[in-house]
């Protein structure tokens, strides 16, 4: 079936460095979504990317869409103890009728 | 806009009971996916549906139901409950013009 990977599985930085994760498939996708987790909270949708080669940028956070469509980036500048928490990609193939595929997520914690 | 609000926030109950779970999407939308999240496994797709019809549908057992009303709200169903049920369940809601999907709070559930 389809599956995403993430790496790195967790990242342990110092406040004020740069974080960068990456999401890797074997398929081709159409729309690469990046999501932060809070303990006990659901998802919260951070960048959506469209089209391959796409670099969008939400405040610190900077995500790529990948020119083979297999992969995207997700880098966040100057990290802060917020940023604390569980980063989900998702991949959705062809139209809005495909499911959307997670990735494992990626675990960043901050230490101030 | 009201966000995807999902009742009841927490849930025990015990083994070979069923629960049922709700699911506000936001307003306008008409595609609600479930997903299963457990320590360790990530986002497990369960079912979305789609104009009162189940549009796709991941692997797990029958014991996993789900249904949409005329106004979109949807519930799930776990019959038969087993420990391993224990999860935060969330749904999340999309619009037709778009592929980004949009998570409530979850629901979690513990069972004993």
């Amino acid at each position: 079936g389809q599956q995403l990977n993430q790496s790195p599985q967790s990242m342990f930085i110092q406040e004020g460095e740069d974080v960068s994760m990456n999401c890797t498939s074997s398929s081709i996708f159409n729309t690469w979504l990046w999501y932060k987790q809070d303990p006990g909270e659901g998802p919260v949708l951070l960048i959506a990317l469209y089209k391959a080669g796409e670099l969008t940028s939400n405040g610190r956070l900077t995500a790529q869409f990948g020119i083979t469509r297999k992969d995207s980036f997700l880098n966040i500048s100057a990290s802060i103890p917020s940023d604390v928490g569980i980063y989900f990609c998702a991949g959705q193939f062809k139209t809005s009728y495909d499911k959307v595929i997670f990735g494992p997520g990626t675990s960043l914690s901050v230490i101030p | 806009k009201a966000g995807v609000t999902q009742t009841p926030r927490y849930l025990i109950k015990t083994r070979g009971q069923q629960v049922t779970l709700s699911c506000s999407p936001i307003s306008g939308h008409r595609s609600v996916s479930w997903y299963q999240q457990t320590p360790g496994q990530g986002l497990q797709f369960l079912f979305e549906y789609f104009s009162e019809t189940q549009r796709n549908k991941g692997n797990f057992p029958g014991r996993f139901s789900g249904r949409q009303f005329s106004n979109s709200r949807s519930e799930m169903n776990v019959s038969t409950l087993e420990l391993g049920d224990s999860a935060l369940y969330l749904c999340a809601s999309s619009s037709l013009a778009s592929n980004e999907q949009f998570f409530g709070p979850g629901t979690r559930l513990t069972v004993l």
